[in-house]
C-alpha cells in the first residue's frame, strides 16, 4: 500500500520561514507533489519533484530525497495568505496514481 | 479552458437516495482522478481513469459506489442508495497523460440526511 505522513499543523509569523515535512511509503515511486487547498477551495498545484534535490518556485522551495523518502516544502517570507492546509502526494503504486497525506494545517499570524 | 468542471456544487439529499455527480475534464487530459474528502479521512482516491478506462478502483469503498466515464469529456460518480456517512466534499480532478500537475474541479458537497 502507500502511506504518507505530514504534521497536522504548524503555526508561523509573517515574514517568517517554515517547513513542512513529508515521509513517505509507496511501491513504484515516481514523484512527489505538494499542493495548497485553502478553506472551502479546491486543492492547487504548487510543485513537483521527480529527483532528488531542492526546486524553487518563488517564495516556495521543495525538497526531495528518494533515498529517505522524504521530502519538504519550504515557505518564506511568510504571508498572511499562505494560511491555508498543505498537502504532499506521491505518484506511485503500479498504477502510477496520485494518493495525498493527511495534510497540513498552516496558520500564520501577524 | 474553463478548467475541471463539476455539477452540482451542493446536494442534499435522504438517505436511500440515489446521487449522480458529474465531470468534465479540461479537454485533452487523458487522466481523471475522483477524490473524496472529509476530516477524518482526508482526501482519499476513489477511482482513476485513463483514457476513459478504469485504471485503479480500489480506493472505492463499497458497491454502492460506481463512477463511469463515458467518453474523454465526461464522467460520474454514482452512490446508489446513499447513506449519512456518505457526506464529503467529491472532488474531480484531470491532468494530462505525461503531466505531473492534477487540476481540480471546484467539488461537489454532499449531504445525506
Amino acid at each position: 500500500g502507500q502511506s504518507l505522513e505530514q504534521p497536522s499543523e504548524v503555526t508561523a509569523v509573517e515574514g517568517a520561514i517554515v517547513q513542512i515535512n513529508c515521509t513517505y511509503q509507496t511501491s513504484g515511486f515516481y514523484g512527489l507533489s505538494w499542493y495548497q487547498q485553502h478553506d472551502g477551495g479546491a486543492p492547487t498545484f504548487l510543485s513537483y519533484n521527480a529527483l532528488d534535490g531542492l526546486e524553487e518556485t518563488g517564495r516556495f522551495s521543495s525538497f526531495l530525497s528518494r533515498s529517505d523518502s522524504y521530502g519538504y516544502l519550504l515557505l518564506q517570507e511568510l504571508q498572511m495568505k499562505d494560511s491555508a492546509s498543505y498537502f504532499c502526494a506521491v505518484y506511485g503504486g503500479a498504477t502510477n496514481k496520485l494518493i495525498f497525506g493527511t495534510g497540513t494545517l498552516l496558520a500564520v499570524q501577524p | 479552458d474553463a478548467g475541471v468542471i463539476q455539477s452540482p456544487r451542493h446536494e442534499v439529499t435522504e438517505m436511500g437516495q440515489e446521487v449522480t455527480l458529474r465531470c468534465k475534464p479540461i479537454s485533452g487530459h487523458n487522466s481523471l482522478f475522483w477524490y473524496r474528502q472529509t476530516m477524518m479521512r482526508g482526501l482519499e482516491l476513489l477511482i482513476y481513469f485513463n483514457n476513459n478506462v478504469p485504471i485503479d478502483d480500489s480506493g472505492m469503498p463499497e458497491d454502492r459506489f460506481s463512477a463511469k466515464m463515458p467518453n474523454a469529456s465526461f464522467s460520474t460518480l454514482k452512490i446508489q442508495p446513499s447513506e449519512p456517512r456518505d457526506s464529503a466534499v467529491y472532488f474531480c480532478a484531470s491532468r494530462t497523460g505525461g503531466g505531473t500537475e492534477a487540476f481540480f474541479g471546484q467539488g461537489t458537497r454532499l449531504t445525506v440526511v
